[in-house]
């Protein structure tokens, strides 16, 4: 059970380049999203997912799509990468259920820098 | 506006002694508060939640006390451990929404032997 994992680990970015962020968990969670963390900062939700098809925008989306066809993946990509997305990016799952259906299962970060 | 607020970026206590961290909410509709702790260079890992109509939670040396009057939560540590030294974040949720956290800023802990 390897939880949620979260591919690169670290990645630099020429200004206008994009990437995709990747993100695949093996608990069998419905929801899943993303978080972008700066120095000093908490964690802001970017976009996120309750189910496989579904998708909505979190508090600071721009500059980003999701998409989620299955219910294990859920990539991140950065259209047109500026310096203002550098950030350390979190990917978390959890129930939509159950009991502790509130607690997010987090990846362990992916550091990305664009210059 | 900043509907969860950790006022206290930095925390140091002794080892041994009671530490506690507090946070404050602005949204008097979140159903559910949690705290997550994050060490450097790892993803965070939850620690110990609290539902909106208990006052008190507690698990082992953690324990949650919710003021939903003050519109605030605290986490107390006790005995604190220097492995306790993190960065603690505050978060809070809707049951409708379940999964989607709002998170506070942090707070850094550190535990000295």
């Amino acid at each position: 059970n390897a939880g949620v994992t979260q591919t690169p680990k670290f990645q630099v970015l020429k200004t206008g380049q994009s990437m995709t962020l990747q993100c695949a968990q093996d608990m069998n969670h419905e929801y899943m999203s993303w978080y972008r963390q700066d120095p000093g900062m908490g964690l802001r939700l970017i976009h996120y997912s309750v189910g496989a098809g579904i998708t909505d925008q979190g508090e600071v989306p721009n500059g980003y799509n999701v998409s989620r066809s299955t219910t294990e993946d859920f990539p991140l990509r950065l259209l047109s990468a500026a310096p203002s997305q550098t950030s350390v990016y979190f990917c978390a799952s959890s129930r939509l259920s159950g009991a502790d259906y509130n607690e997010q299962f987090f990846g362990p970060g992916t550091r990305l820098t664009v210059l | 506006d900043q509907q969860v607020k950790q006022n206290s970026p930095s925390l140091s206590v002794q080892e041994g002694r009671i530490s506690i961290l507090n946070c404050d909410y602005t949204n008097s509709m979140f159903d559910y508060f949690l705290w997550y702790k994050k060490y450097p260079a790892e993803g965070p890992t939850f620690l110990i939640s609290i539902s909106s109509i208990k006052d008190k939670n507690e698990d082992g040396r953690f324990t949650v006390f919710l003021n939903k009057s003050a519109k605030h939560l605290s986490l107390h540590i006790v005995p604190s451990q220097p492995g306790d030294s993190a960065v603690y974040f505050c978060a809070a949720g809707y049951d409708t929404n379940a999964g989607k956290s709002t998170f506070g800023d942090g707070t850094t802990l550190t535990v000295k032997p």
